[in-house]
């Protein structure tokens, strides 16, 4: 079975300086990952992935995420957070070795991106 | 428009009741999903589409649901005899690929009351 997991309910940093927001993931195969935001009131909008290849993957808005095999995390960071970026984050799994076409998703962190 | 749309926004309906929703995708994707979310909780798998064949589904998806694409365009997703626990987000993506990343729709959200 695949599965996410994302620590942190909440995550505040103040705007300017550079944010983290934590995954993990487990998997019987290899990992398709991406993140996804959402805004209140809004479908979730997709920031980036990782299928293969080069392990820093950069997305949308200035966001990149890393994928480390060894410690089954793809983390969302980003350099320097702005107010705007206030959000809740979703990192989701798709297990391509028996998890069919389904995403699995965490269950969310908000951002908080304060002035 | 090119993204995913989703009809009706909003449902409120009582216990008992049966309701249908519509998600139409982006006109070049053959793969079409459904997933539940509730309050504080990250979206749940409930059905995938490759073109009008329905290839996968949840144990989350009871004999009281139901969903189609009858000619692998548009979906249709339909609960009978809708129960409180049914209260949820419900949420259409589609995309062009396995590989590929799933592009969402804004959602129907349901009430029962």
């Amino acid at each position: 079975a695949q599965s996410v997991a994302q620590p942190e309910d909440q995550v505040n940093v103040a705007e300017g300086n550079p944010l983290t927001v934590k995954c993990t993931y487990s998997v019987s195969g290899n990992p398709y990952l991406f993140w996804y935001v959402q805004y209140p009131n809004r479908g979730l909008q997709f920031l980036l992935k990782y299928i293969t290849g080069d392990n820093l993957v950069k997305g949308s808005y200035g966001f990149e995420a890393e994928f480390n095999k060894s410690q089954t995390s793809f983390h969302l960071k980003k350099p320097s957070a702005l107010v705007s970026d206030s959000a809740l984050y979703f990192c989701a799994v798709r297990d391509i070795g028996g998890g069919g076409n389904k995403l699995t998703f965490g269950t969310g962190t908000q951002l908080k991106v304060e002035l | 428009d090119t993204g995913v749309s989703q009809d009706p926004r909003h449902k409120i309906t009582k216990r008992g009741q049966n309701v249908t929703f519509r998600c139409d995708p982006i006109s070049e994707h053959n793969r079409l999903y459904w997933y539940r979310q509730t309050l504080g909780q990250g979206p749940e798998f409930l059905t995938y589409f490759q073109n009008e064949a329905q290839l996968e589904k949840s144990r989350l998806l009871s004999d009281r649901f139901s969903a189609e694409r009858p000619k692998g365009s548009f979906s249709t997703l339909e609960i009978q005899r809708t129960e409180q626990g049914d209260s949820a987000m419900y949420l259409c993506a589609s995309s062009p690929g396995t590989n590929n990343e799933q592009f969402f729709g804004p959602g129907t959200r349901l009430t029962v009351l």
